[in-house]
């Protein structure tokens, strides 16, 4: 089945260690996305791709980067986490970046920084 | 800046017994809204969604919503719920800014039916 797959499930780090939480996509869209969200709040969209041009919102923090080296694969890079940054990070996918496109999610990887 | 807000963090039911969950939106341009839904430990997918037409939009799992651009309104409806359907559901709104587009999606609403 085409999906969005996310790895780690669970991943710990320590404050201030880099992190890479990784997305891959076998549905061939164009755009990706990176979302934080921590418990019991919304979504919160950090950046996305469309292609190879990258997106970042304009509240990211620069603690936060990503890469997308092919279609398939998206990285998010978080380069010196604090406690704060502790969180699920979801990834989704859609065909194009339309207002009516339909986001696909992954099931997310869940940070705890110690 | 468009905004959706969802009124219940929590609501409770016995299955079989009707359902509404309330969203309602900031929006001064054309909407297109959402409700996406999260089981435990899963992603979110997308329920169903309004981008134009018919105000009453339905999922293929019984659940309905109708928008009402007068109360700016996006409440999602089902008559009689499963044990099942016991998830987080999160209303969404396109938002666009800058000349790109993005979902702000509300905090959620955590639906638990109870035997």
């Amino acid at each position: 089945d085409a999906m969005v797959i996310q790895n780690p499930r669970y991943q710990v780090t320590q404050f201030g260690k880099p992190v890479t939480l990784s997305c891959s996509q076998t549905l061939n869209h164009n755009v990706m996305y990176w979302y934080q969200q921590k418990s019991s709040q919304a979504p919160k969209l950090l950046f996305h791709y469309y292609d190879k041009d990258f997106n970042n919102e304009a509240d990211t923090p620069d603690n936060f980067q990503s890469r997308r080296p092919n279609t398939s694969f998206c990285f998010l890079d978080i380069r010196s986490p604090g406690l704060g940054d502790a969180a699920m990070y979801l990834c989704a996918t859609s065909r194009g970046s339309g207002g009516q496109e339909t986001q696909y999610f992954g099931p997310g990887t869940r940070l705890l920084v110690l | 800046a468009q905004s959706v807000t969802q009124l219940d963090s929590q609501v409770p039911v016995f299955e079989e017994a009707p359902v509404e969950l309330r969203c309602n939106y900031s929006s001064s341009v054309s909407v297109y809204l959402f409700w996406y839904v999260q089981y435990p430990n899963q992603g979110l997918q997308l329920l169903l969604k309004y981008l134009s037409g018919s105000t009453l939009v339905k999922s293929i799992n019984g659940f309905e919503a109708e928008f009402n651009k007068s109360q700016t309104s996006f409440h999602l409806r089902k008559p009689s719920v499963h044990i099942s359907d016991t998830a987080e559901y999160f209303c969404a709104v396109r938002q666009t800014q800058g000349g790109s587009e993005k979902l702000v999606f509300g905090k959620g609403t955590k639906l638990t039916v109870n035997p």
